[in-house]
């Protein structure tokens, strides 16, 4: 049973540019976390979604940040107009359960991570 | 909101002696906690979870971790320690109701020398 399979690995944007990332949740699991990781930081909660549904986006910027999670396909994290702040390890994580009281014991399983670097 | 705390920014211990990696949390009803490890330029790996029951859990790679109600702790422990299990220690906490992320502390790096 595959992982939660993130890609690319390495990412390397000039200013301006976009930075797309992609998860593709564990075998079985339909719900998708975002996390970003600053060097030497811990993990900050970015947005939690469930397929065609943004469930809660309270740590997204504003700004230039959004995600989806189609149907059909990984979620995406998508940046634009990425500045050098940017530059951080995304990841990713998934669970097989929804939310709520009942199931919040289920484990949240992560990716490898997406290492995007601005320059 | 829900809250957790990583008094140290680093342990350091000798292979073969105890460990312990402290947590405290804050979160307004059930506390649902869990620790994972995250080795350099790798995601992050679960390690055990409190949910409900006995207050000791036995997690992977010979970890376990003692919940204590009365002093919202949940303290990472091994009994002896090995070189390889120096890496960064994430405790976290999951909030109930329909949003259910993982709250993180900020890391405890754990250093294991010979």
């Amino acid at each position: 049973n595959a992982g939660v399979m993130q890609n690319p690995r390495h990412l390397v944007r000039r200013r301006g540019q976009e930075a797309r990332l992609r998860c593709s949740p564990m075998k079985g699991h339909s719900h998708v976390y975002w996390y970003r990781q600053l060097p030497e930081e811990g993990l900050k909660f970015m947005v939690y979604l469930q397929k065609e549904n943004i469930i809660d986006e309270s740590g997204m910027p504003k700004e230039r940040f959004s995600a989806e999670f189609p149907k059909e396909g990984p979620s995406i994290l998508r940046i634009q107009q990425v500045v050098r702040g940017d530059s951080a390890a995304y990841f990713c994580a998934s669970s097989p359960l929804p939310g709520g009281a009942r199931f919040s014991g289920n484990t949240i399983y992560f990716g490898e991570g997406s290492w995007l670097t601005v320059v | 909101a829900q809250s957790v705390a990583q008094p140290e920014d680093q342990v350091n211990v000798a292979e073969g002696n105890p460990l312990t990696v402290k947590c405290t949390y804050s979160v307004s009803g059930n506390p649902y906690l869990f620790w994972y490890v995250q080795y350099p330029n790798r995601g992050l790996q679960f390690l055990l979870k409190y949910i409900t029951g006995d207050n000791l859990v036995k997690g992977s790679y010979g970890f376990e971790a003692e919940f204590n109600k009365s002093q919202t702790s949940f303290h990472l422990k091994k009994p002896s320690a090995l070189v390889s299990d120096s890496a960064l220690y994430f405790c976290a906490v999951r909030e109930t109701g329909t949003a259910s992320k993982l709250t993180f502390g900020t890391g405890t790096r754990l250093q294991v020398t010979l």
